[in-house]
């Protein structure tokens, strides 16, 4: 099935220092979305895409929906420990309906070194 | 805020027990969805429901049945738990235009 590829795999950073993590597809996609995932935890949505180009911003945090619809980046500026977390992509092809489930890349895991 | 309870945090059964997994929203979805997740192969979706009494398959429907009785509740139903479905399994729903919303989680450990 359709895959996204999400990179890093992981990471290990200082405290203060800016991350940037993104996703590709093979595919155009209509909406873009960032999930952070806590230990133990179900994953939260932390920003939502839906327009080629589109740069949003939720407090440290920045994803942009890439002019080709198939990628998309997210930044986290001046890292803290809280940060800490596995940081999901999700696609999806079709807007609204019924159809078009959203596909998840694999993951990128934030470690925060204080 | 959007609300997705599902029911035990933990859980451990013995293989061949027939496993039931709540799930309960409270902001009047019409669209859910179950998922597993597993170290290295991220979020692989089960079953998902648009309706009451509807339900389709997602990318790995073998070994689970779903069941949708009321808009509030999905269910996922595990007839005849194994240990290869040992994993951490989640509830979402969606709130059109927006993505998932996804329960806490519940481990699943199975013997």
């Amino acid at each position: 099935g359709q895959q996204l590829n999400q990179s890093p795999q992981s990471m290990f950073i200082q405290e203060g220092e800016d991350v940037s993590m993104n996703c590709t597809s093979s595919s155009i996609f209509n909406t873009w979305l960032w999930y952070k995932q806590d230990p133990g935890e179900g994953p939260v949505l932390l920003i939502a895409l839906y327009k080629a180009g589109e740069l949003t911003s939720n407090g440290r945090l920045t994803a942009q929906f890439g002019i080709t619809r198939k990628d998309s980046f997210l930044n986290i500026s001046a890292s803290i420990p809280s940060d800490v977390g596995i940081y999901f992509c999700a696609g999806r092809m079709n807007y609204g309906g019924s159809q078009g489930n959203l596909i998840f890349g694999k993951g990128t895991k934030l470690s925060v070194k204080p | 805020d959007v609300k997705v309870t599902q029911s035990s945090r933990y859980l451990v059964k013995r293989t061949g027990e027939k496993v039931f997994l709540e799930c309960v929203q409270d902001m009047d979805h019409e669209n859910m969805f179950w998922y597993r997740q597993d170290p290295g192969l991220g979020l692989r979706l089960i079953y998902f429901s648009y309706d009451v009494k509807m339900k389709e398959k997602g990318d790995i429907p073998e070994g689970y049945s779903v069941s949708r009785e009321k808009k509030e509740r999905f269910s996922l139903i595990l007839e005849s738990a194994s240990t290869n479905q040992t994993s951490m399994y989640l509830c979402a729903t969606r709130q059109v235009p927006k993505g998932l919303f996804f329960g806490s989680g519940t481990q699943r450990c199975f013997l």
